[in-house]
């Protein structure tokens, strides 16, 4: 099936950094989403992104569907964006979504 | 809220119960999937449903078993439970079953077994 790499796994941040997420797939898809999953364990959609750029608030997201890659900007930090950032992908024959390891991020305040 | 709602919250039960999660979709949402969060590991897919026919099966136990009703609503029935049955499952909807235009995810039953 489809693999899916986020990168790095983990990320410790002071309050008001700048970070880069990145999700790596290995094969085409027709759909990314991007999900935030809150230290109470809520999974937040964050953006559905098959190709392009897209930006919410402080957040923006970049897909590259040729080159099989997504990004996900957060600026300016805050400790309410701790949590593991999910990237997830259909494909491979299958609809399920498959996700990625995930990366952890911590603010620190 | 997402619009999938997933009752209950909170699960606590003894080994050996049986015990029922339900999942409604999102208004318009036909395909509707499980997926179950250990601690600490991913999301890992169970099982898939559209317009009441099973779609797609994943790493789902032989315990464990599921339906979509006519109403569009799932229920995740879990048997004999044991202690690594533990974990958050989450409900998803779709419109269609390819997810063309995104999953929404409900905010999950967190299942507990002492």
């Amino acid at each position: 099936g489809i693999q899916v790499e986020q990168s790095p796994p983990d990320l410790i941040l002071q309050e008001g950094a700048n970070s880069t997420l990145r999700c790596n797939f290995s094969d085409s898809v027709n759909n990314l989403q991007w999900f935030h999953q809150n230290p109470w364990g809520q999974l937040i959609n964050l953006f559905y992104i098959p190709s392009g750029t897209k930006q919410n608030g402080r957040l923006s997201a970049t897909t590259v569907a040729t080159e099989r890659y997504s990004l996900l900007y957060i600026s300016s930090s805050q400790t309410t964006d701790s949590g593991v950032y999910f990237c997830a992908v259909p494909g491979g024959g299958n609809e399920k979504l498959t996700f990625g390891t995930g990366t952890r991020l911590t603010i620190i305040p | 809220d997402s619009g999938v709602t997933q009752t209950p919250k909170h699960l606590i039960t003894a080994t050996g119960q049986r015990v029922t999660l339900r999942c409604s979709p999102r208004s318009g949402d036909l395909s509707v999937y499980w997926y179950q969060q250990s601690l600490d590991q991913g999301l890992q897919f169970l099982i898939q449903y559209y317009n009441g026919e099973e779609r797609a099966k994943g790493n789902i136990l032989e315990r464990f078993s599921a339906q979509q009703f006519p109403d569009l609503h799932s229920e995740l029935n879990l048997s004999s439970l044991e202690l690594g049955d533990s974990a958050l499952y989450f409900c998803a909807s779709s419109v269609n079953p390819g997810g063309q235009y995104g999953y929404t995810f409900g905010s999950g039953t967190r299942l507990t077994v002492v």
